[in-house]
């Protein structure tokens, strides 16, 4: 079946620190991969995704690149910023009777002090 | 103007109550999707309505029942609210069709039940 697995939270960080949220996905077939953004009393807004194994997304400064060898998607910031913190959301889709369908992980929280 | 909308963003109510979430959007989509937002942060897929049809229905107990009067708004009522219920109801939409369409997520509704 499907399932993402990332990294527990929550992680703090000071302003310009370099971060890593890991990803990790189960799938069959060759599903599409996301990475999207929950700010505080807000909902989820995509930040970004990658269609096929190689691609690398990137939206706002953070980066990931889908891994097919190693199923995974992780993200990444080379600097973050106070208003980067937010819940992170891991996802994959897969299709089902013609409607798009995500599978999302645990969420990560992060927070960025100054 | 807001993409997705919910109402209300917060409820509370006692067990046992009868209640309804209301979500509308203007983005001119056709599918529609509640998710669920446990305590932990989990997101899980409900129901999905692609142009008031329902194409998506997990194991949701039948406590649940969406209804979707017109392909802009998908309702979400529930009978007989239980503890378990109490998590962030979210709202979707997507265009339909073959391979990943970005969804747009609605604010939340917290719903609390004592």
């Amino acid at each position: 079946g499907n399932s993402v697995t990332q990294m527990e939270g929550p992680v703090t960080l000071s302003e310009e620190a370099f971060l890593t949220i890991n990803c990790t996905y189960t799938a069959t077939g060759y599903p599409s991969l996301f990475w999207y953004v929950q700010y505080p009393g807000e909902g989820l807004q995509l930040l970004l995704k990658a269609t096929k194994a190689d691609d690398k997304g990137s939206n706002k400064g953070f980066e990931a690149t889908y891994r097919k060898e190693t199923t995974s998607f992780h993200l990444e910031k080379g600097s973050v910023q106070v208003s980067d913190s937010a819940v992170y959301f891991c996802a994959l889709s897969y299709t089902q009777t013609g409607a798009n369908n995500l599978f999302f992980g645990t969420g990560t929280r992060l927070t960025v002090i100054p | 103007d807001t993409a997705v909308s919910q109402t209300p963003k917060y409820l509370v109510t006692q067990m046992g109550n009868d209640k309804s979430i209301k979500c509308e959007q203007n983005l001119g989509h056709d599918t529609m999707y509640w998710y669920k937002q446990d305590s932990k942060k989990f997101l899980k897929i409900m129901f999905s309505y692609n142009n008031k049809e329902l194409i998506i229905n997990e194991t949701v107990p039948n406590r649940f029942s969406p209804k979707s009067p017109d392909k802009a708004h998908l309702n979400l009522h529930i009978n007989s609210l239980e503890l378990g219920d109490s998590a962030v109801y979210f709202c979707a939409s997507s265009h339909p069709g073959q391979g990943y369409r970005e969804l747009f997520f609605g604010e939340g509704s917290r719903l609390t039940v004592l």
